[in-house]
């Protein structure tokens, strides 16, 4: 099974200020054929669903903030929100969709300093 | 607009059977891939499987811990994906969210469309 790291496990970040998400897989998730990474970023705030924020590792999903953005490849992955906005406080996840079993990262909680 | 509705879920007792459905509106279900996933109280997300559209085979994919236990199908007359659980035990206790991935040519599952969620309790 791919194993995804996430790091760290809590963030406080003051208004306005930029947050940063890692997320390491246990294996490449490159697929070389189409060189895409196979890994999603969703948000996810206290009695809803996870949401939808970056594809194929840096696509932003329609309707998605341009504050949020993802990078990395093969191994490592960021999250970036580049201005902290009050409706950001969330638990983030990574995700693989590479190969099953599709897994996730442990979550990140991000939170107003 | 884009909806995923989970229904059936509630209180059951271990070694029992409960099915869970998700009625799609808003999109072409026939061509997308439905999955499962579940989140425990306090806990991560878990993917429980998932089930290509019929034109890409239907082939069904589960997580090794419900593997031989629960079955996805769909009936894409009705625009319904179904979640079989059998041998239900306390672990398997969770919020279950069905979800819903665009056709992609590798066949990749990246969940676009979440329903709301459906708890299961597990208990005597």
């Amino acid at each position: 099974d791919i194993v995804m790291t996430q790091s760290p496990d809590s963030l406080a970040v003051s208004l306005g200020e930029r947050a940063t998400i890692n997320c390491k897989s246990s294996q490449s998730i490159l697929y070389n054929s189409n060189n895409k990474n196979y890994l999603g970023w969703y948000q996810q705030k206290p009695g809803q669903p996870p949401k939808l924020l970056i594809y194929w590792a840096s696509t932003r999903e329609s309707g998605v903030p341009d504050r949020f953005s993802g990078s990395g490849s093969g191994t490592d992955f960021t999250l970036t929100i580049s201005s902290l906005q009050a409706e950001d406080v969330a638990v983030y996840y990574c995700h693989q969709y590479y190969t099953v079993p599709l897994t996730f990262g442990g979550g990140t909680k991000v939170e107003i300093k | 607009e884009v909806q995923l509705v989970e229904s059936g879920g509630g209180l059951v007792q271990p070694g029992r059977s409960l099915r869970l459905s998700c009625t799609a509106f808003g999109f072409t279900f026939g061509d997308y891939i439905m999955s499962w996933f579940r989140q425990a109280p306090g806990k991560g997300l878990e993917w429980v499987g998932f089930m290509r559209s019929k034109t890409s085979g239907g082939a069904t994919h589960y997580g090794a811990s419900v593997n031989g236990r629960f079955t996805i199908s769909r009936d894409d007359s009705k625009n319904i994906a179904y979640l079989q659980m059998s041998s239900l035990k306390t672990d398997d206790s969770a919020v279950y969210y069905c979800t819903a991935s665009p056709p992609d040519p590798t066949g990749a599952a990246h969940p676009v469309y979440w329903g709301q969620g459906s708890l299961v309790t597990v208990s005597s």
